[in-house]
Order: C-alpha cells, then sequence, then structure tokens
C-alpha cells in the first residue's frame, strides 16, 4: 500500500496557484518527500524533494509541516500545460529503500481556463 | 542527452509469446527499475537493479525476468505473455545524490 494519502481530483483556474496537499503520517525519520507529475501517458517527471526545510525550485514550492506528517506542492502560477496527475512519495535517499518507491493514484489537477 | 530511452514503443503479442523491452541510460546512474502501469492506476515497481550485477524483486515481479546487462542497460523479459501483462512499462534510473528518478517515454504492450 501506499504510505500517502492525496485527493483524487482538484480544479485550479490558470493563473492560480494549485496547492496540492499530501498526508504522510506515517514517515520515518529518514525518508524525503518527493513529487512527481505525468502528463498524459507520458513518462513521470520529477518535481521536487525535501526532507524537512521547506523547498523551492523553478517548478514548485514544497511546505513540510514541523511534524512531518503531512506536506503541499505548490505550483504558484498554474498553467494549461500544468493539468497532469501529481504523485507524493515518501523514501530514503540511500540504500536498498531507493528499490521500494510506491506510487499510489495521486491527485488529478484540472486547470482550467 | 537522451537521457533514459526505451523500445520498442509499442508491441502486440498474442498469449504465450516472449518478449524483451530494452532500456539504456546514458547518465551513468547506478540504480535502474522497470514499473508497470495499468489503466487509471499509479505505477507498480517489478524489479529493480541497485547497481551493476545486482537485481531485486519489486512488488510485482511475477511473470518477468530481468537483465543488467551493464550499467547503462537493463532489460525486462515476458517468457510467456499473458493478457494480464497488457500494460505500459516505464524504465527509469536514479541521480545517486538527490534519489530523483528519470523515467522513459513507456512502452505500450498489448497481450491477445
Amino acid at each position: 500500500d501506499a504510505k500517502t494519502t492525496q485527493p483524487p481530483s482538484m480544479d485550479c483556474a490558470e493563473g492560480r496557484a494549485a496547492n496540492l496537499p499530501c498526508n504522510h503520517s506515517t514517515i520515518s525519520g529518514n525518508e524525503y518527500v518527493y513529487w512527481y507529475r505525468q502528463i498524459h501517458s507520458q513518462g513521470p517527471q520529477y518535481i521536487i524533494h525535501g526532507l524537512k526545510n521547506n523547498e523551492t525550485n523553478e517548478m514548485a514550492s514544497l511546505i513540510i509541516t514541523e511534524d512531518r506528517k503531512s506536506s503541499t506542492l505548490i505550483l504558484p502560477h498554474a498553467t494549461l500545460r500544468d493539468t497532469a496527475v501529481y504523485y507524493c512519495i515518501v523514501r530514503g535517499l540511500y540504500g536498498g529503500s531507493q528499490g521500494n518507491l510506491i506510487f499510489g493514484k495521486g491527485t488529478k489537477l484540472s486547470v482550467k481556463p | 542527452n537522451a537521457g533514459v530511452t526505451q523500445t520498442p514503443k509499442f508491441q502486440v503479442l498474442k498469449t504465450g509469446q516472449s518478449m524483451t523491452l530494452q532500456c539504456a541510460q546514458d547518465m551513468n546512474h547506478n540504480s535502474m527499475y522497470w514499473y508497470r502501469q495499468d489503466p487509471g492506476m499509479g505505477l507498480r515497481l517489478i524489479y529493480y537493479s541497485a547497481s551493476e550485477g545486482t537485481t531485486d524483486k519489486g512488488e510485482v515481479p511475477n511473470g518477468y525476468n530481468v537483465s543488467r546487462l551493464n550499467k547503462r542497460e537493463f532489460s525486462l523479459r515476458l517468457e510467456s505473455a499473458a493478457p494480464s501483462q497488457t500494460s505500459v512499462y516505464f524504465c527509469a534510473s536514479s541521480r545517486p545524490n538527490t534519489g530523483e528518478l528519470f523515467f522513459g517515454e513507456g512502452s505500450r504492450l498489448t497481450v491477445l
């Protein structure tokens, strides 16, 4: 079973911020939170990851709660091209746990004009 | 850079036929993975290879075999295809210091 819980779908207006939540209440101390997205039937694309501090890159921001039991991916200005399924995943960075990357069903984000 | 390349992109098989999906990466990554994705589902790990010469089972290994031929190549073989193996197959490799996965474009397999 996936270690994360995400809403199955969300809508967002074009140009507005998209905030995608993820619950990972059983995350262990050495596990990171990763976000990927899959546009249509392409291969998943890495977005961002973090351990406990908030992270930002050119694509998105990741906000992790202090207790690390949940996080939010923020796309600051959503465009139609951001319509995709977004996956939140927890995993270790090294060692055998690399192989145990579990994708759930993700959140289907629909950005509307 | 090509990144992760998978072949073939499309394949139709009859039940009982065998085939091999090929995957190659040019990023000098140690770890490589094979996933399958069924309609409306997330990805499920079939096998992975943490380094050249090693392979391990993932969540759904039954009916598949893998070979890590060298650091670049990781192949997935179906010895006797079944309709339940109709799926989209993704190969991936991971960057060692970040754990970031890079995926191929997928191989769409139909077993009749």
